[in-house]
């Protein structure tokens, strides 16, 4: 299972877009990559999910450039709301779907 | 759609005593089901996941135990409860989409050994 690396806190304003990168130098070739969102006492959100090029969906994109070393998650124009931890995680078909939880990124968002 | 229940979703027990938490998952059939531990807020462990009726794998040897006795229900045990047993416990489903699994977490279960 590729171990990831993110920062661990950021902190932004109203208003502004929000690019959060993960750094997985292991990913396998069968390999996607997920974010999740996660509220104080409340269970991870599915946010993104993406294998190459870009994703976007309503809440996010993803950028995985061509190496798939990394990715980064954005947001945009975030809100007060936002703030929460976000995880990203690497895993493929072959681990049986475990997923492997690193710390995260706290982000912060300011009035 | 699909639907993920836990409960109780906070408990407080004393140590030694035996726990029972519950996870039953709505509006799909044969769900890979998965149950992690959060501590300090931060950092999923995964504890047990399940691809079937009676299939149970541990990932961590420990204090606690989980069963599966029908399709979409998640049990997680201990005969004896520990001080280190405290924490936020989230069950999981997962489907498969465009060939990756994708999980889908409850609400979660918060429990306090004294």
């Amino acid at each position: 299972l590729a171990k990831t690396t993110q920062p661990i806190s950021m902190d932004s304003y109203e208003g502004q877009e929000v690019n959060i990168t993960c750094s997985h130098n292991n990913i396998a070739t069968n390999d996607y990559i997920t974010w999740y969102q996660q509220f104080p006492s409340q269970g991870p959100r599915f946010i993104i999910q993406g294998y190459k090029t870009k994703v976007t969906n309503e809440v996010a994109s993803l950028f995985i450039p061509a190496d798939r070393k990394s990715s980064t998650l954005s947001l945009p124009r975030v809100s007060l709301s936002d703030t929460a931890v976000y995880y990203c995680l690497v895993g493929g078909d072959n681990q049986g779907g475990k997923l492997i939880f690193g710390q995260g990124t706290e982000l912060s968002v300011k009035p | 759609s699909q639907t993920i229940h836990q409960w109780p979703a906070t408990l407080v027990q004393p140590v030694g005593s035996p726990l029972s938490l519950e996870c039953t998952v709505e509006g799909t059939s044969n769900p890979n089901l998965y149950w992690y531990r959060q501590a300090a807020g931060r950092g999923l462990q995964l504890l047990f996941y399940s691809v079937g009726i009676g299939q149970i794998s541990s990932e961590v040897p420990q204090n606690l135990s989980a069963s599966r006795p029908q399709d979409r229900q998640f049990i997680l045990s201990s005969k004896k409860l520990l001080l280190s047993d405290s924490g936020f416990y989230l069950c999981a489903w997962s489907v498969r989409l465009a060939g990756q699994e994708t999980q889908y977490f409850g609400p979660g279960t918060r429990l306090l050994v004294l």
